[in-house]
Order: C-alpha cells, then structure tokens, then sequence
C-alpha cells in the first residue's frame, strides 16, 4: 500500500517566518508535486519534480521554493511567509507520468500565517 | 494553459437518486481524465479515469463519459449512498506531468 506521508498535520506561523513542509513516498515513485487547495479553487499545482535534484514550476510558485535531495523526499519552503499562503497543502506522488500513473496524495497539512 | 471548469460546485440528492457532476476543458490535446473523491478530513483519491481513445467507462455505481468533440467529461453516480458524499474533483492532464483539477463539487446524499 502507497504511502505518502507529510510531516505535519496543523502549523501556525508567523508573517515573515521561514516554513519548511516536508513530504515522504515509501514507493520509489519517481513523480512528486506539491498542490495548494483552497475552498472554490481546487486544487493547484505549486512545483513538481520528476528526479532526484530536478523541478518545475507549476502553476503557482510565486512565493514558494522545493528540495529533492532523495527520490522518497520532496519539502515546500515559504522563504518569508505570508498570510494569503494561509492554506491547506497537499503532497502526492506517481510511479510514471501524471497522464498514466495514480496521483498518491497525503493527508494535508493545513497552514495558518498569522 | 489549460482551463477546467466543474459543475455544480454542491449537489444534494436523496439516497437511491442519481448524481451527475459536469466538467468542461480546453485544451484540446488533453488526453486523461481522472476524478478524485475526497472524503471529509482524508486525502484526494483516485475514483475512475477515462482516456481520449474511450467515450465512456463504467466501474460498479459510477461511470465516466467523455465527448471530445465538446470538450467535456461527466461523473456519473446510480443509487447513491451516505458514503458517497464528499468533495470529487475532474482533472485533465496538459502534457509534461500536469495534472489540471477542477473546482470541486460537494456531493451530500441525504437518507
């Protein structure tokens, strides 16, 4: 069974902070994104990466940076948080190319800048 | 880019009933097309999913169709349950791993 598990369920932070999410697939999938969900917006697409040390901006990077030192890893940074990044965020992994591979999502962590 | 637009963004139908969720897309080139339920507090999950070489896709209670000379794709749900209700989402994929999803729609099926 997929897992895909991120680290923190609920944080609250301050305007200005540095935040760091981080996210682990225990599958070898190659594919990892970062999406920001919002009510009436779905879900967006903020960075993925296809490779260990590669990425690509989604939708929505502005504001936000990505790591992917190992294949399982991949962490969202908020360099100087702001509270319109007020959000809950939501990782997801695949095995092969959006288009042909299952999106293993994890269970959100919800962010509060204060 | 492309653009996904879903409809109705809440649908309440009563136990037994049929629900039926629309999305419309742009980008002519799309070529997958998966639906997520996501339930209250869990994660998104993949439903069905339906490819441009196929109109039309049935698993047990829901079914997936797709008109690509209109640019839309519907969710289909018969004799929906309790357990059914949730927030489902229509995705297109654009090409290069991108998954575009729609707005949501919050699915309640009353007793």
């Amino acid at each position: 069974d997929v897992k895909v598990t991120q680290s923190s369920r609920y944080l609250v932070k301050r305007t200005g902070e540095k935040v760091f999410l981080e996210c682990v697939q225990d599958m070898d999938h190659e594919n990892m994104f970062w999406y920001r969900q919002d009510p009436g917006l779905g879900l967006r697409l903020i960075y993925f990466s296809y490779d260990v040390k590669m990425k690509e901006k989604g939708d929505i990077p502005e504001g936000y940076s990505v790591s992917r030192e190992k294949k399982e890893r991949f962490s969202l940074i908020l360099e100087s948080a702001s509270t319109n990044q007020t959000s809950m965020y939501l990782c997801a992994s695949s095995f092969q190319g959006a288009d042909t591979g299952e999106l293993f999502f994890g269970e959100g962590s919800r962010l509060t800048v204060l | 880019g492309e653009n996904v637009e879903q409809h109705p963004s809440t649908l309440s139908v009563q136990e037994g009933d049929s629900a039926v969720i629309k999305c419309t897309y742009s980008d002519s080139a799309s070529n997958y097309f998966p639906w997520y339920k996501q339930e209250l507090g869990k994660r998104p999950q993949l439903i069905i999913d339906i490819r441009s070489n196929v109109g039309e896709k049935k698993d047990q209670r829901i079914a997936v169709t797709l008109n690509k000379t209109a640019k839309h794709f519907s969710l289909h749900i018969t004799e929906t349950q309790p357990e059914d209700s949730a927030v489902y989402f229509c995705a297109a994929y654009t090409g290069f791993q991108k998954l575009v999803f729609g707005t949501g729609t919050r699915l309640l099926v009353s007793p």
